[in-house]
C-alpha cells in the first residue's frame, strides 16, 4: 500500500539553525499538508499546499516557516531560524482529492531544538 | 480554540466488547469528520470518515455515528480486539478548498485480553 515516508524521523538542531523537514507524498496524490503535534497537544495544521502554491497556512505559519515542492515527489518544511518552542512532531500528509477523500499521513519528524 | 473535543483521555475495555469513542464539536461549518487511529512512534492512521449529510457509517468492525443536532460524533468498535489499542483522534473539516483538518486531544483505548 502507497504510503507518506518522511526523513528524518529525528532532528536535533541548534536554536537559531535553519532546518528542513522532508516529505514524499503519495505519488499520484495533489493535495499536501503539514502538521505538527507539540508533546501533550493537539495535532495542528500548519499549511497546505496545492497547485504549487500555499492554499491556507495556520497563524503558526509565519515568516520563519515555508515550504516548496521542489520536484514530482518531494516536498520539504523549512523552519529559517528555530526556536525552542518549535520543539514537536512534524507531520506530512497527502490527498489525491479533498473531502471526502481522507488525508493520509507520514511517521513524523520529531523536531528537537537545544 | 477548542472546535473538536474528546473529553475522555482514555477508555479501557474487555476484549469482546464494544468501545464507544466520542466527539464534540461546535463550529456548525463542519461537514465531514474523521477518525484516525494513533500507535506511538508512528502517524495518524485514517479509519472512517462521515459526511454531515449522513447519520451512520459502517465499516467493518468500525461505525461512525453523528448526530448534527447535538453537535456529537462516536465511534464504535464492536468487538473490540488487542491491537486496537492505540490513541484515537476525532477530526472535522469544514470542506473548504484546503481540507485542513482540525483535530481533538485524542483519546488511549486499552483492550484488555
Amino acid at each position: 500500500e502507497p504510503e507518506v515516508t518522511q526523513t528524518p524521523s529525528h532532528q536535533v538542531t541548534q536554536m537559531g539553525q535553519e532546518v528542513i523537514l522532508r516529505c514524499v507524498p503519495i505519488s499520484n496524490h495533489l493535495y499536501f499538508y503539514w502538521y505538527r503535534q507539540i508533546l501533550g497537544q493537539k495535532v495542528e495544521f500548519l499549511v497546505s499546499f496545492y497547485n504549487n502554491e500555499i492554499s491556507e497556512k495556520s497563524e503558526i505559519f509565519d515568516d520563519q516557516f515555508s515550504v516548496e515542492r521542489p520536484d514530482g515527489s518531494n516536498f520539504t518544511l523549512k523552519i529559517r531560524s528555530t526556536k525552542l518552542e518549535d520543539s514537536a512532531m512534524y507531520f506530512c500528509a497527502s490527498s489525491d482529492l479533498p473531502p471526502p477523500q481522507p488525508q493520509h499521513f507520514g511517521d513524523g519528524t520529531r523536531l528537537s531544538i537545544l | 480554540d477548542q472546535q473538536v473535543k474528546q473529553n475522555s483521555p482514555s477508555l479501557s475495555v474487555q476484549e469482546g466488547r464494544i468501545s464507544i469513542l466520542n466527539c464534540d464539536y461546535t463550529n456548525s461549518m463542519f461537514d465531514y469528520f474523521l477518525w484516525y487511529k494513533k500507535y506511538p512512534a508512528e502517524g495518524p492512521t485514517f479509519l472512517i470518515s462521515i459526511s454531515s449529510i449522513k447519520d451512520k457509517n459502517e465499516d467493518g468492525r468500525f461505525t461512525v455515528f453523528l448526530n448534527k443536532s447535538a453537535k456529537h460524533l462516536s465511534l464504535h468498535i464492536v468487538p473490540s480486539q488487542p491491537g486496537d489499542s492505540a490513541v484515537y483522534f476525532c477530526a472535522a473539516s469544514d470542506g473548504g478548498a484546503t481540507n485542513k483538518l482540525i483535530f481533538g486531544t485524542g483519546t488511549l483505548l486499552a483492550v484488555q485480553p
